[in-house]
């Protein structure tokens, strides 16, 4: 079956300038997480949504950055403003309720902030 | 709170050679590990996860780990390595129950050469 998808693949923005990410999960899952990874790091979490509810954003590095997920289906995530920090590759993934079940990943979005 | 520490950013073997990548984690409570591969522009794809049952884990590609919690360890190892294994290896660790974000190590950098 389809996997996760992610759009766009890539995205290049000016400094100040707000974007959005666009996450598909795979179809019937419940839960779906954002984590960002910079270059040469590991992924870090950045906020996870249960259906349409946002029940975890403590990753989120600022006010700057907003997710959602109003349907319990796709999920945007928008960064305001955006720095050159903000520069990183931004994965979701999305899994079922049950406590050992896989984290499904997209291929990622790759952000440049210029 | 948990953590993920790999030892070597980069590790070379030759093709035909035994592949050991090092895991160790922290946990409070009896964590879920995971090894994820990420090949260059993809996103992560799960090669195997540690959930409380045998401790000897058996994944895709001929790779397996041990969990051993007397060493807080879960080593990443293959007999014999191929051309195709060189990629980028991150080890994750999670907390049973709850939502189960993943904690990612900083990844280490496979070279297979021949």
């Amino acid at each position: 079956g389809a996997g996760v998808s992610q759009s766009p693949r890539y995205k290049v923005a000016k400094r100040g300038q707000d974007v959005a990410l666009r996450c598909d999960p795979i179809s019937g899952h419940v839960s779906l997480f954002w984590y960002q990874q910079a270059l040469g790091q590991g992924p870090e979490f950045l906020t996870y949504f249960q259906n349409e509810a946002q029940l975890d954003k403590s990753g989120l590095p600022s006010d700057r950055f907003f997710a959602e997920r109003p349907e319990g289906s796709v999920s945007t995530l928008k960064i305001q403003r955006t720095q050159q920090e903000d520069s990183a590759v931004y994965l979701c993934a999305s899994k079922n309720t049950g406590s050992s079940d896989t984290q499904y990943f997209g291929p990622g979005t790759r952000l440049t902030v210029l | 709170a948990q953590s993920v520490t790999q030892l070597g950013s980069h590790v070379s073997v030759s093709e035909g050679a035994l592949v050991l990548l090092r895991c160790n984690y922290s946990s409070s409570v009896p964590p879920y590990l995971f090894w994820y591969v990420q090949y260059p522009n993809q996103g992560l794809q799960l090669l195997l996860k540690y959930t409380s049952a045998a401790t000897l884990v058996k994944g895709i590609n001929g790779f397996e780990a041990e969990f051993k919690k007397s060493e807080t360890s879960f080593h990443l190892t293959k007999p014999s390595a191929h051309m195709s294994d060189a990629a980028e290896y991150f080890c994750a660790v999670s907390a049973p129950g709850g939502y189960n974000k993943l904690i990612f190590g900083a990844g280490t950098r496979l070279a297979v050469h021949p």
